[in-house]
């Protein structure tokens, strides 16, 4: 069964870009949609994006403009970089096939 | 974006007896291909959120039949026949017709 793991910094400092990455296991990224979601600490699910292998993207328009979502097929990895950070973007953050297969996320807190 | 709301937000609940969550969106899920795009998931203390039911009614696989869902257009249901301790925690229901996909708040189950 597909297994996904979200890595990156667990503390990203106010303004800055946070940059995660998720490694896709016993799947091939060269099929599906990629997906990124967020929790903020006790409240409910947002999704941000997605990307299909081929580069194609679809961004949550509250975020479009600080997001970015990119695939390297080599590595069997996709990425999330959000810009301009604020504590409201304290959240655990999972990467997930299309809606179905989920990583366990991963927590990131925006602070100084 | 379609707006998902839920309820009860909690519900407490004996093993052995059923529950019911209700779901309502702000516009019809029923697609031109004849699909609606309505999902259930479950989301375990500190675990990510997993698929129940997909396209309104449809068990996704592994999940044990006492969970069933039901609904058309904008208002669906999602019932347990006899609440188990497993089943605790929050449960989101989901839209994807429209992009962005949004969830509903959670519902909180708990075991009395």
């Amino acid at each position: 069964q597909v297994q996904l793991q979200e890595s990156g910094p667990g503390l990203v400092k106010p303004s800055e870009t946070l940059s995660l990455t998720c490694t896709v296991s016993n799947d091939s990224i060269s099929n599906y949609y990629w997906t990124w979601i967020r929790q903020p600490p006790g409240k409910g699910l947002e999704w941000i994006g997605y990307i299909y292998y081929s580069g194609n993207t679809n961004y949550n328009p509250s975020l479009k403009s600080r997001v970015t979502i990119s695939v390297d097929t080599s590595k069997n990895q996709f990425s999330l970089k959000l810009s301009s950070v604020t504590a409201a973007d304290t959240a655990v953050y999972y990467c997930a096939r299309q809606l179905i297969f989920w990583g366990q996320g991963t927590l990131v807190t925006v602070s100084s | 974006d379609i707006v998902m709301t839920q309820t009860p937000l909690s519900l407490s609940v004996t093993p052995g007896q059923p529950a019911s969550i209700s779901c309502k969106s702000s516009q019809s899920l029923l697609h031109s291909d004849g699909k609606t795009y309505l999902y259930w998931y479950l989301q375990k203390p500190g675990q990510p959120p997993q698929l129940l039911i997909y396209e309104v009614s449809n068990r996704f696989s592994g999940v044990p039949d006492r969970f069933s869902g039901s609904g058309s257009g904008t208002d669906f249901t999602l019932k347990i026949s006899r609440v188990e301790a497993e089943d605790v925690g929050v449960y989101y229901c989901m839209q994807s017709i429209q992009l962005p996909p949004t969830f509903g708040q959670g519902t909180r189950l708990e075991i009395k």
